[in-house]
């Protein structure tokens, strides 16, 4: 089956814009995280949705940052007055529950965000 | 809070034997997970230890300490294959991830 997909692969944006970075889930998985990635780091929560509700967010670095997950498949992490900072690779990972610590975290390719 | 050290560079020939070693301070404990991740790529999952003691999954282990907050990845009969990112990471409440700032190995022919 498909993996965890995101949109777009990189985005280049001036500094002060807005962006949407789209991630796409594994079929079923209830449980999906954002994380965000320095060059030479480890990736950093921002994120945690269980379904459709935001169950953590305490990662978000400040009110710029917003995500959303409708219907509890897709999210979309969105961005405002993006700031040089703010360039990092995006991940997103899924689970299918959520609920344990052995439940495994599929990750995407990422979105290499770089703002101008 | 939690926080996780381990090397940043480690570099050996195909081949041998490799050790990632991995030290975590947590608030709470559930676990210590592995993951890999090349260049451009999306970090996969490679193994996760709940209790002490070694997991073998093929030519991967990874061992646990509890009493030690301490656990390693051990890397056997090493390929080309095998250079990337290594890093370690514990799950918190919700299982979301604190990674380390993982290790670059370098498998040299």
């Amino acid at each position: 089956g498909a993996g965890v997909s995101q949109t777009p692969s990189n985005k280049v944006t001036e500094k002060g814009k807005y962006v949407e970075l789209r991630c796409d889930p594994i079929s079923g998985h209830t449980a999906l995280y954002w994380y965000r990635q320095s060059l030479g780091q480890g990736p950093e929560f921002l994120i945690y949705f269980q379904g459709t509700g935001a169950a953590d967010d305490s990662g978000l670095p400040n009110d710029r940052f917003f995500a959303v997950r409708p219907e509890g498949s897709v999210s979309t992490l969105k961005i405002q007055r993006t700031e040089r900072g703010d360039s990092a690779v995006y991940l997103c990972a899924s689970s299918p529950s959520g609920g344990a610590a052995t439940d495994t975290q599929y990750f995407g390719p990422g979105t290499r965000l770089t703002v101008l | 809070g939690q926080s996780l050290e381990q090397p940043s560079e480690v570099t050996a020939v195909e081949g041998a034997i490799v050790q990632i070693n991995c030290t975590y301070q947590t608030s709470g404990f559930y676990g210590l997970s592995w993951y890999q991740q090349h260049d451009g790529g999306a970090p996969t999952f490679l193994s996760y230890n709940a209790l002490d003691g070694l997991e073998e999954t093929g030519r991967f282990s990874s061992f646990l300490s509890r009493s030690d907050s301490y656990g390693y990845l051990l890397l056997q009969e090493l390929q080309m294959k095998d250079s990337a990112s290594y890093f370690c990471a514990v799950p918190g409440a919700g299982n979301m991830l604190t990674f380390g700032g993982g290790t670059r190995l370098m498998v040299k022919p």
